[in-house]
């Protein structure tokens, strides 16, 4: 199984700053990594996928990069609907396996 | 608009049995796997199961394998995941999840099932 690691585990950031999210496998996943929002109380929805594309209706300040084995989600400004628990997942192999999350909470 | 609306949940006895449906909308069903994704209290994502459009191949994660089974009706556009042998550590909300092709691009509101005496 491929351990998905993500850090840190809580980001405390102001809004209008820029967020940085990283991921790392312990094993190569190519480019087959998404990312998805966990807002309070909802469902997760997906961000991302294929490590850098926008799912639909996801905001352009969102934005991924990597490959293989480390991975990044940066937000370029934070916006009050974005503060929320986003998950790393790997869907290179199965099972499917995420990361544990990260929590981005207002500073 | 796509929906995924499941249902089946609640309080079920250790060693007991449930089972969950997914029912479908607003897509060619039959056109996409699908897929179980369980959130213990307070805790992260796990793939449960999945399923490809046709129903003839099936994944299970290693915690689920030999307990739970996922099926589909294509005709009903439903989704199901029947559990049996429940655990206390099976607690979760239960999320179905449409697979596009591997990862989720829409999720249901999701169903509660708690493994209690």
């Amino acid at each position: 199984e491929i351990v998905m690691t993500q850090s840190p585990a809580t980001l405390s950031v102001s809004p209008g700053e820029r967020a940085t999210l990283s991921c790392r496998a312990s094993q190569s996943v190519s480019s087959k990594l998404a990312w998805y929002q966990q807002r309070r109380g909802q469902a997760p929805r997906l961000l991302m996928y294929g490590v850098s594309t926008r799912a639909s209706g996801t905001p352009a300040r969102f934005s991924g990069s990597g490959s293989g084995t480390e991975f990044t989600l940066t937000i370029s400004s934070l916006q009050s609907e974005d503060f929320a628990v986003y998950y790393c997942q790997q869907y290179n192999n199965w099972p499917r396996t995420f990361g544990q999350g990260t929590k981005v909470e207002i500073k | 608009e796509v929906q995924l609306v499941e249902s089946g949940g609640g309080l079920v006895q250790p060693g007991g049995s449930l089972r969950l449906s997914c029912a479908a909308s607003g897509f060619t069903f039959i056109n996409y796997g699908m897929t179980w994704v369980r959130q213990a209290p307070g805790r992260g994502l796990e793939c449960v199961a999945s399923i490809s459009g046709s129903g003839d191949t099936a994944y299970y994660g290693d915690s689920v394998k030999g307990r739970f089974t996922i099926s589909r009706d294509n005709s009903k556009n439903t989704l199901y995941l029947q559990m049996n042998s429940l655990r206390a550590e099976d607690t979760a909300i239960y999320y179905c999840g449409k697979t596009a092709p591997y990862y989720l691009d829409c999720w249901g509101q999701g169903t509660l099932v708690t493994v209690s005496s």
